[in-house]
């Protein structure tokens, strides 16, 4: 699995949008890029996932630039229940998910 | 909407006993997971299971068996408990293909202490 890099922490203000970054340089072609929150030590909660293009659910969006190499989360309006651990995960087919030290987003009133 | 349903949630033990950790899901998902997490460290994959009769080692498999007899049962047997296994064990599952890439649902989560 290719290795993701995020930032260990953010802060937001609450109702603004929160951008989360990640970078996987090593990515292949046919790797999907998804993202999981953790919110205090319940199980991680999937978000989103995309290959190459745009994605966007009812959670978040998720921008994946041409080459690849990194993508932002965003959510567009954050709350104070968004305070989580952020997790960009690269993975491909059946493999396993390797879950990094992620990032720890803590939404401010 | 019950998806993953990990049970106990909470479970304190002695060194040396032992225990199994359940996880049922009723999403008819051909892949399972047992996951432990230590304290501010990421999930580290212990088993996984493709489908039922068929099991396999993850990254830190010792000290653990798992058996999968049935599509929604994956239970996490701890033969002789010892203080490093004191962690958070969450199952998970999924439905893949080889062409798919179908995201996994996580349980809530076991709490377990060895003292």
């Amino acid at each position: 699995d290719a290795k993701t890099t995020q930032p260990p922490s953010m802060d937001c203000a609450e109702g603004r949008a929160a951008n989360l970054p990640c970078n996987h340089s090593t990515i292949s072609g046919n790797e999907y890029v998804y993202w999981y929150r953790q919110i205090h030590s319940q199980g991680p909660q999937y978000i989103i996932h995309g290959l190459k293009n745009n994605e966007t659910n009812e959670m978040a969006s998720l921008i994946i630039t041409e080459d690849r190499k990194s993508s932002t989360l965003i959510l567009p309006h954050a709350t104070l229940r968004d305070t989580a651990v952020y997790y960009c995960i690269v993975r491909k087919g059946a493999q396993k998910l390797v879950f990094g030290q992620g990032t720890r987003l803590t939404i401010n009133p | 909407n019950a998806g993953v349903t990990q049970t106990p949630k909470f479970r304190i033990l002695k060194i040396g006993q032992s225990m199994t950790l359940q996880c049922t899901q009723d999403m008819n998902h051909n892949y399972m997971y047992w996951y432990r997490q230590d304290p501010g460290m990421g999930l580290k994959l212990i088993y996984y299971s493709v489908g039922a009769g068929i099991t396999d080692k993850g990254e830190v498999p010792n000290g653990y068996n798992v058996s999968r007899s049935t599509t929604e049962d994956f239970p996490l047997r701890l033969e002789l408990a010892a203080p490093s296994q004191t962690s958070v064990y969450f199952c998970a599952s999924s439905y893949l293909q080889s062409y798919s890439n179908q995201p996994q649902h996580f349980g809530d989560g076991t709490r377990l202490s060895i003292l």
